[in-house]
């Protein structure tokens, strides 16, 4: 059974500050890690999909970085802001696979 | 990109009662992905749907309890049987880019909630 792990679970942070959460998943079998930024009563939206160890990306003031010999992932985002409040899905593909193994989400609040 | 329709947004439904969630994607795809996400629990996958043949499902999920149909390349539909307070979650399906084959669309999500 695949496992994909988020931490933490739940953050609050306050207007301004820059945060960042973790990933963990399989370091073997690697394709691809994704990210998910989801909003109440939305779809989640593709944030990242990276697939090249070393990767660093970057949407604006959110970026990703990417470590598949030891399987993990970092998102960042800098200068937090209340439209960045949502729950941060991370989901890993193994080789071959078009199914994606979520991670639980971290929930992000951001205090005004 | 994939536009996905999926309705009812959300319900709240009678124990032992079923619910039929839709999905409308606004360009053809292969393969439908329905994911169920419990209260405090990850995305899981509950299967995959094929057109012309039947899904595929999870370990843990069976075909009674979520049948699916997938009737051509556009539209999918799960079925939530005989509904027990467990099966309360947020349901979702989705689809995979066809141009990179890696990134995924959902859905807005069904939130069902079973008294």
């Amino acid at each position: 059974i695949l496992n994909v792990e988020q931490s933490p679970q739940s953050l609050h942070v306050q207007e301004g500050d820059s945060t960042n959460f973790t990933c963990s998943f399989p370091s073997s079998n690697f394709y691809a890690l994704h990210w998910y930024r989801w909003e109440t009563a939305k779809s989640p939206e593709a944030l990242f999909v990276m697939t090249l160890n070393g990767d660093e990306k970057k949407k604006g003031r959110i970026s990703a970085t990417l470590n598949t010999k030891e399987g993990y992932s970092y998102l960042y985002i800098k200068g937090s802001q209340p439209e960045d409040s949502a729950t941060y899905l991370c989901a890993f593909g193994d080789q071959g696979a078009q199914k994606l193994v979520f991670g639980q989400g971290t929930r992000l609040t951001i205090n005004p | 990109s994939a536009v996905i329709s999926q309705k009812p947004s959300r319900d709240i439904c009678q124990r032992g009662t079923s619910l039929t969630i839709q999905c409308q994607v606004d360009s053809q795809v292969t393969m439908m992905f329905w994911y169920r996400q419990q209260p405090g629990q990850s995305l899981t996958l509950i299967a995959t749907a094929n057109q012309g043949s039947e899904a595929t499902y999870e370990s843990g999920f069976v075909i009674d309890k979520f049948p699916i149909s997938r009737p051509n390349l556009t539209f999918s539909t799960l079925t939530v049987s005989n509904m027990s307070p467990e099966d309360s979650s947020i349901y979702l399906c989705s689809v995979v880019s066809r141009v990179s084959a890696t990134e995924a669309f959902f859905g807005q999500g069904t939130r069902l909630t079973v008294v």
